[in-house]
């Protein structure tokens, strides 16, 4: 079983807050690091999909971080919202399979 | 608009039944993925399809076979219902190269009582 590893498991912030999560993959055979983020009753959204060492990429307040070498990937989200509320997923991803950690569920706090 | 579209909101189940989660995508996709999730653990992957016809284990799949006859429509079946099959399924589709996003659906919720 692939192992793919999030941290923290849960996070309160105030609005305003800045905030970080982590994502931990397997190096070896690396294809591509997805992002999501899961919205309670809804269906799990894509943030990012990354695929080369040192991306960066970045929507509105998210952005997102990739370091393939060493297998991990930070998620970024600056000044948070109350409506950032949700469960954040990371995957590794590989011709057909996609793996998910636990997630993050962020709470922020009006 | 791209969908992916699971033939049921909820369902309830009696234990020993035989129960079919379908799954139907309209994007063309080559992957397709069936995925339960509980409270702590996340999405756990239970099987996969590349392919028409064909399908891989995951990580959870005792208890569980799949179907994929065509290319839009892959289906989860339970072939003797548990009490510990009672889960949300969420069933995804991408494209083969995993160099783009995933899709899901709006998830099933399997009671087995």
């Amino acid at each position: 079983i692939l192992n793919v590893e999030q941290s923290p498991q849960s996070l309160h912030v105030q609005e305003g807050d800045s905030t970080n999560f982590t994502c931990s993959f397997p190096s070896s055979n690396f294809y591509a690091l997805h992002w999501y983020r899961w919205e309670t009753a809804k269906s799990p959204e894509a943030l990012f999909v990354m695929t080369l060492n040192g991306d960066e990429k970045k929507k509105g307040r998210i952005s997102a971080t990739l370091n393939t070498k060493e297998g991990y990937s930070y998620l970024y989200i600056k000044g948070s919202q109350p409506e950032d509320s949700a469960t954040y997923l990371c995957a590794w991803g590989n011709t057909g399979k996609l793996i998910f950690g636990q997630g993050t569920t962020l709470q922020v706090k009006p | 608009d791209v969908k992916v579209t699971q033939s049921s909101r909820y369902l309830v189940k009696r234990t020993g039944e035989k129960v079919f989660l379908e799954c139907v995508q309209d994007m063309d996709h080559e992957n397709m993925f069936w995925y339960r999730q509980d409270p702590g653990l996340g999405l756990r992957l239970i099987y996969f399809s590349y392919d028409v016809k064909m399908k891989e284990k995951g990580d959870i799949p005792e208890g569980y076979s799949v179907s994929r006859e065509k290319k839009e429509r892959f289906s989860l079946i339970l072939e003797s219902a548990s009490t510990n099959q009672t889960s949300m399924y969420l069933c995804a589709s991408s494209p083969h190269l995993m160099n783009t996003e995933a899709f899901f659906g709006q998830g099933t919720r399997l009671t087995v009582v």
